[in-house]
């Protein structure tokens, strides 16, 4: 069975500086795809950023990159540049094989400080 | 394009009624799937629909139901509610390749209170 571990599950960091969120997957499909989502308090899931279990590179969307290490199982989100808005929740997301059936991590809640 | 839309967005029932959650995907989006997020168990999967059928189903009781008509839309149905079903309820439409690579786009949810 599929499972999403975020072992953060708060995170303060000061606006403009880069973070970094942690997340480690375990899954059994060959091929997988790893997703981060953010949720801002009024609820809404924001999809931000995909990484394919086969991708060779690094993926990068804005201020949003996916560092993949496939051999330690871990799909950490790094945002650069923090903004007061970047302030939700995050969460790490699975999905894999013949199913489009997302399994989640906690979460993790980040607050950009002034 | 317009994004996942869901209706209503908030919802207070009582026990034992019933409630319909309706949700229409992004243009050209033909998977639907639902998830309850709460407090205790975070986001868990209910199900997810494509081409009018149940594709895949997760552990949840039978109160909790959906279909998918022909223009993609869907709803969710939960029968003789209970407390614990006070959730945010999640909607999120993908492509139709049926793989778990597939981006889900979400939209802003149906907040359900039970009382």
């Amino acid at each position: 069975a599929q499972k999403i571990t975020q072992t953060q599950p708060g995170m303060f960091v000061q606006e403009k500086e880069a973070v970094t969120l942690d997340c480690t997957y375990d899954t059994s499909d060959p091929s997988y795809g790893l997703f981060w989502y953010k949720q801002p308090s009024s609820g809404e899931m924001i999809f931000l950023i995909y990484q394919g279990s086969y991708d060779q590179q690094n993926a990068t969307e804005g201020r949003y990159s996916l560092n993949f290490q496939k051999a330690r199982k871990s799909a950490n989100l790094v945002i650069s540049a923090s903004q007061l808005g970047d302030s939700a929740m995050y969460f790490c997301a699975s999905g894999g094989g013949a199913t489009n059936k997302l399994i989640f991590g906690t979460g993790t809640l980040l607050a950009v400080q002034p | 394009k317009a994004g996942v839309t869901q209706t209503p967005r908030y919802l207070i029932k009582t026990r034992g009624q019933q409630v319909t959650l309706s949700c229409s995907p992004i243009s050209g989006h033909r998977s639907v799937s639902w998830y309850q997020q709460t407090p205790g168990q975070g986001l868990q999967f209910l199900f997810e629909y494509f081409s009018e059928t149940q594709r895949n189903k997760g552990n949840f009781p039978g109160r909790f139901s959906g279909r998918q008509f022909s223009n993609s839309r869907s709803e969710m149905n939960v029968s003789t509610l209970e407390l614990g079903d006070s959730a945010l309820y999640l909607c999120a439409s993908s492509l139709a390749s049926g793989r778990g690579t597939d981006t889900q786009y979400f939209g802003p949810g149906t907040r359900l209170t039970v009382l």
